[in-house]
């Protein structure tokens, strides 16, 4: 398997526009997490799903961030409008199981909110 | 309120020595504590998992322990090389009506030659 596949690796967009960030996990696995990792506040879960269905999002900062999970290969977070406050690595991981379990991830996409 | 706290700080070290980085967690009760390593520009990668029930575990040169008492985790690198530097992460597992895994901001580590 080729591990948590990220796209894209690298996005700068101006404020005010939506950005779409998109994440196949590991065939198998039945639980994804999308994180943010920024200097000030190092790596944060936003939400994760298992089984396709989104379990928590208490971290979701803002109603501007959304999820999505529609089948076991494919989730997308979204981002609109966007500023540069949301400027930040992404990093989507995924896992056997929610807890108790290693979790791959990804090689994070760097986004730039100009 | 609830934090874990890694070194903020660099470890510098001498290669062949015996790295120690330590992970303090307040207001948490995890089942499941994890280390990670994560090189610059890429994602975490997992080293070992810890359950509450267990004091050490060991894989190669790579030793954690965990101390529900003291809440606090060590994780040594033994006999260390200028590969393993690197930053590494502690995470927990903990259960908030759901389990959420909640990283540490973690602790460069760097070995010279």
């Amino acid at each position: 398997d080729a591990g948590v596949i990220q796209s894209p690796r690298h996005e700068v967009t101006e404020m005010g526009q939506e950005v779409t960030l998109r994440c196949k996990p590991i065939s198998g696995h039945n639980s994804l997490f999308w994180y943010r990792q920024t200097m000030m506040r190092g790596l944060e879960l936003l939400i994760y799903f298992n089984n396709n269905v989104p379990i928590d999002d208490s971290g979701m900062p803002e109603d501007r961030f959304s999820a999505k999970m529609p089948n076991a290969s494919f989730s997308t977070l979204k981002i609109q409008p966007s500023e540069p406050r949301d400027s930040a690595v992404y990093f989507c991981a995924s896992s056997l199981g929610t807890v108790g379990t290693e979790a791959f991830f990804g090689q994070g996409t760097r986004l730039t909110v100009v | 309120s609830q934090k874990i706290e890694q070194n903020s700080e660099a470890l510098n070290i001498q290669e062949g020595k015996t790295a120690t980085l330590t992970c303090n967690y307040t207001n948490y009760s995890p089942a499941y504590l994890q280390w990670y390593r994560q090189d610059p520009g890429r994602g975490p990668v997992f080293l070992l998992l810890i359950r509450e029930n267990e004091k050490e575990k060991r894989k190669e040169r790579l030793k954690v322990t965990f101390d529900t008492t003291l809440k606090q985790s060590l994780f040594h690198i033994t006999a260390s090389q200028p590969a393993d530097s690197a930053t590494y992460l502690c995470a927990l597992d903990h259960n908030t009506g759901g389990f959420k895994t909640i990283f540490g901001a973690g602790t460069r580590l760097f070995v010279k030659a």
